[in-house]
């Protein structure tokens, strides 16, 4: 069983730039959200997607967007970067029936010059 | 909307002592609690969690938690800590009704010392 993988592993963007982060889920999962964690801080929700539709949203502007695709991967994009979203994200995903328990890939860290 | 108090930022302890590392929580709904570790320049490893029947939760690596409603707390536990168990460690808290994101703590540093 392969557990929830993300790419890349680091990323380096300019301000004003656009980024795109991936993700895979854990082999039976079709839920898959999305957390923001700067450092020092504990992760923040960023979106959920289930079925390839938004299924939640925390305190994240609309520049931060995101894709699921038929086979429940998923996809982060941030446009318009800023100094402040240099952070590691993480990729989690669950189990239908069982979606409270979230697995968590190794996180993109992505630093913002 | 739930919120998680980890009351401590860090927290160091000689190897082979025991250590427990706080975490309460609010919410207005009945809860499920877990906890996750994070080794440095990784990801969230889940350690154990709180759903539903016993109180007393554990993790195969010696840790658990205990639920108290009362005192909306589930605090970790470990009898004697490794080196190896050096870590971050993350309080979090999700509502039981539904598709509710998972809420952090700010996260507890533990250091064994040798």
């Amino acid at each position: 069983e392969t557990g929830v993988t993300q790419s890349p592993t680091h990323l380096i963007k300019t301000r004003g730039q656009q980024v795109t982060l991936r993700c895979s889920s854990q082999s039976g999962h079709n839920t898959v959200s999305w957390y923001q964690q700067a450092l020092g801080q504990g992760p923040q929700f960023i979106f959920q997607y289930y079925r390839e539709e938004e299924n939640g949203r925390g305190n994240f502007p609309p520049r931060f967007s995101g894709l699921q695709f038929p086979n429940y991967s998923s996809e982060l994009n941030v446009n318009a970067l800023e100094l402040d979203d240099s952070a590691l994200y993480l990729c989690a995903s669950s189990s239908p029936g069982r979606q409270e328990t979230q697995y968590f890939g190794p996180g993109t860290r992505l630093l913002v010059l | 909307a739930q919120s998680v108090t980890q009351l401590d930022s860090q927290v160091p302890v000689f190897e082979e002592a025991p250590v427990e590392l706080r975490c309460n929580y609010s919410s207005s709904v009945s809860v499920y609690l877990f906890w996750y570790v994070q080794y440095p320049n990784q990801g969230l490893q889940l350690l154990l969690k709180y759903l539903s029947g016993s109180t007393l939760v554990k993790s195969i690596n010696g840790f658990e938690a205990e639920f108290n409603k009362s005192q909306t707390s589930f605090h970790l536990r470990k009898p004697s800590v490794h080196i190896s168990d050096t870590a971050e460690y993350f309080c979090a808290v999700t509502g039981n009704s539904g598709n509710t994101p998972l809420v952090f703590g700010k996260g507890t540093r533990l250091s064994v010392i040798a």
